[in-house]
């Protein structure tokens, strides 16, 4: 059982280049999420996904896409990145729309753009 | 929406030695508050949890505390080992909706 597993673990992106961070959870889990975490500000949700076909936009969403075609698969996109997207990018699922059980989370994802 | 504010950012102790740490909320209809902690290089994973209709809850040597009336509520550990140094991040949200709102982090640092 590997739970939430986030590829690449690190990745280095040019201004303007696009790239797709990946998510996939074994787990069956309905709810997935992307957050971004930066120093001293915390984990910051991006986008969120109650299920497939589902998406909705959290507290910071702008320069992100998402889509969910299927229930395991949940990728982010960065269609220009830009130098303020570097951050280390965590993916979560739960089994629980209402979050009463709490995220498993991914390792992480460490982007930088120069 | 809702915002999570959570002190302090450092923290150190001495082995064996109590450390708490504090996180006000600001929607009153929030009604669910986790806790997560962050070993360097890993993602957060869950320690405890509590839900608004329960005052306190323990798990051998970790607690949370939550007082609705002031939204605020607490992480304490209680005899430190250099093992619970990591960070700490303190979440609410409110019960059936699909936002969890993480504060900014507390690291913890236990010195043997």
């Amino acid at each position: 059982n590997a739970g939430v597993t986030q590829t690449p673990k690190f990745q280095v992106l040019k201004t303007g280049q696009s790239m797709t961070l990946q998510c996939a959870q074994d787990m069956n889990h309905e709810y997935m999420s992307w957050y971004r975490q930066d120093p001293g500000m915390g984990l910051r949700l991006i986008h969120y996904s109650v299920g497939a076909g589902i998406t909705d936009q959290g507290e910071v969403p702008n320069g992100y896409n998402v889509s969910r075609s299927t229930t395991e698969d949940f990728p982010l996109r960065l269609l220009s990145a830009a130098p303020s997207q570097t951050s280390v990018y965590f993916c979560a699922s739960s089994s629980d729309r209402a979050l009463n059980y709490g995220y498993t989370f991914g390792s992480g994802t460490r982007l930088t753009v120069v | 929406g809702e915002n999570v504010e959570q002190h302090p950012s450092t923290l150190s102790v001495q082995e064996g030695d109590s450390a708490v740490i504090k996180c006000t909320y600001s929607d009153s209809a929030s009604n669910y508050f986790p806790w997560y902690k962050q070993e360097l290089g890993k993602g957060p994973q869950l320690i405890i949890d509590i839900r608004s209709n329960v005052g306190e809850k323990k798990d051998q040597r970790i607690a949370v505390t939550l007082n609705k009336t002031a939204k605020h509520f607490s992480l304490h550990i209680t005899e430190t080992q250099p093992e619970d140094s990591a960070v700490y991040f303190c979440a609410a949200s409110l019960y059936n909706t699909d936002k969890l709102i993480f504060g900014t982090g507390t690291r913890l640092q236990v010195f043997p």
